[in-house]
């Protein structure tokens, strides 16, 4: 069965510095995996997927993600914080039939 | 091009009331799946539309039922309305069945947020 555990409820940063947000998956085939972004009392927003092209995913807002099988892991990752990425951050998974299964989401709070 | 649109937004209902959400897709999308998002929690998968036949159905009760019409719009209904049912109801579309790839994108709609009381 196909599984993500996201390592952090919450994640606070500074403006300007670097996000990481840590997502671990469990497959038992070749998965495709997601990051969504959901502002608050809003829909969510697909930020980047990661279907076996190529392991280093660029996304929009800056964001990026690495595949790294060896270590089940597809941390996502921002250079630099601004205050609009306060948000909440979804790790996601895909089954064969195409059902998609959420982690339980890193809240980000960037502080000015 | 409209995204994904949901209607009604909010929704209050009272214990063991009936409820009929509507969705519909983007323009050309022939799928729709419906999730439901608990407070403090992921997304939970309820069901799978495409073409108008149910792809996937997730751990849900009987008293949860959904229907695509052929203008691929869909409804999701939930009977005998429990307070545990009180979550914000997500729909999303794809152009085609999830199932033809699980890299399909599905994009997400606001959402109806409903309270039971």
């Amino acid at each position: 069965a196909q599984s993500v555990t996201q390592l952090d409820s919450h994640v606070s940063v500074s403006e300007g510095t670097p996000v990481l947000l840590r997502c671990n998956y469990s497959s038992s085939y070749s998965p495709s995996l997601f990051w969504y972004v959901q502002h608050p009392n809003k829909g969510l927003q697909l930020l980047l997927k990661y279907t076996s092209a190529a392991t280093l995913v660029k996304g929009i807002n800056g964001f990026e993600a690495e595949f790294k099988k060896s270590e089940t892991s597809f941390h996502l990752t921002k250079p630099s914080a601004h205050m609009s990425d306060a948000a909440e951050y979804f790790c996601v998974v895909s089954d064969r039939g195409g059902k998609l299964i959420f982690g339980q989401g890193t809240e980000l709070s960037v502080k000015p | 091009d409209a995204g994904v649109t949901q209607s009604p937004t909010h929704l209050i209902k009272t214990r063991g009331q009936q409820v009929t959400l509507r969705c519909s897709p983007i323009s050309g999308h022939k799928s729709v799946s419906w999730y439901q998002q608990v407070l403090g929690q992921g997304p939970q998968f309820i069901f799978q539309y495409y073409e108008k036949e149910e792809r996937g159905r997730g751990n849900f009760p009987d008293r949860f039922s959904a229907r695509q019409f052929p203008n691929y719009s869909s409804e999701l209904n939930v009977n005998a309305l429990l307070l545990g049912d009180s979550a914000l109801y997500l729909c999303a579309s794809s152009q085609r069945a999830a199932a033809t790839g699980p890299q399909e994108t599905q994009y997400f709609g606001p959402g109806t947020r409903l309270l039971v009381l």
